[in-house]
């Protein structure tokens, strides 16, 4: 059984720039939640997708965005990027309301 | 809203010692309440999880944690450390729907 696997490890992105951050659920599982975590930060959620369409949102700007694909992987988009989106951003997948399983991470820095 | 809140940030303690980590949580619903590790540069692992019923709930790695509905408590404990329990340690409440809120976490560190 495949576990959840994010891409790519790390990025470098100047203020401004738009990106885009992958996640491959795991086998049998139809819901990805993103979160961000900020150094020394516990993770604070962005949102979640169920079935290609969003299921709950925490306080981020329009700015993030996302996308849930016929097979339940998944992207998040941030656009007009600023310093403070600087973080640790991890995937995790489950079945709805069930455990969340999370990805390595995609560590995200902006100069 | 849902909060977390882990009242230690560091915890220092030597090879073969006891351990708490300690989490209150504030809820007026239903609540699951979830331990996570986080090794350095890696995303988080599931220790154990508490949905309903026995009040005990053990996990990987010789961790326990007791869910304490009177003190809206959830502490993590492990009877004997080891130097690989270095780490990380979130606690997070979950709602139905599964958006996890988490601490702000504690740091063990396992001295020899």
């Amino acid at each position: 059984e495949t576990g959840v696997t994010q891409s790519p490890t790390h990025l470098i992105k100047t203020r401004g720039q738009q990106v885009t951050l992958r996640c491959s659920s795991q086998s049998g599982h139809n819901t990805v939640s993103w979160y961000q975590q900020a150094l020394g930060q516990g993770p604070q959620f962005i949102f979640q997708y169920y079935r290609e369409e969003e299921n709950g949102r925490g306080n981020f700007p329009p700015r993030f965005s996302g996308l849930q694909f016929p097979n339940y992987s998944s992207e998040l988009n941030v656009n007009a990027l600023e310093l403070d989106d600087s973080a640790l951003y991890l995937c995790a997948s489950s079945s709805l309301a069930d455990t969340q399983y999370f990805g390595p991470g995609t560590r995200l820095t902006v100069l | 809203a849902q909060s977390v809140t882990q009242l230690d940030s560091q915890v220092p303690v030597f090879e073969e010692a006891p351990v708490e980590l300690r989490c209150n949580y504030s809820s007026s619903v239903s609540v699951y309440l979830f331990w996570y590790v986080q090794y350095p540069n890696q995303g988080l692992q599931l220790l154990l999880k508490y949905l309903s019923g026995s009040t005990l709930v053990k996990g990987i790695n010789g961790f326990e944690a007791e869910f304490n509905k009177s003190q809206t408590s959830f502490h993590l404990r492990k009877p004997s450390v080891h130097i690989s329990d270095t780490a990380e340690y979130f606690c997070a409440g979950g709602t139905s729907y599964g958006k996890l809120t988490f601490g702000q976490g504690t740091i063990l560190t396992v001295h020899p």
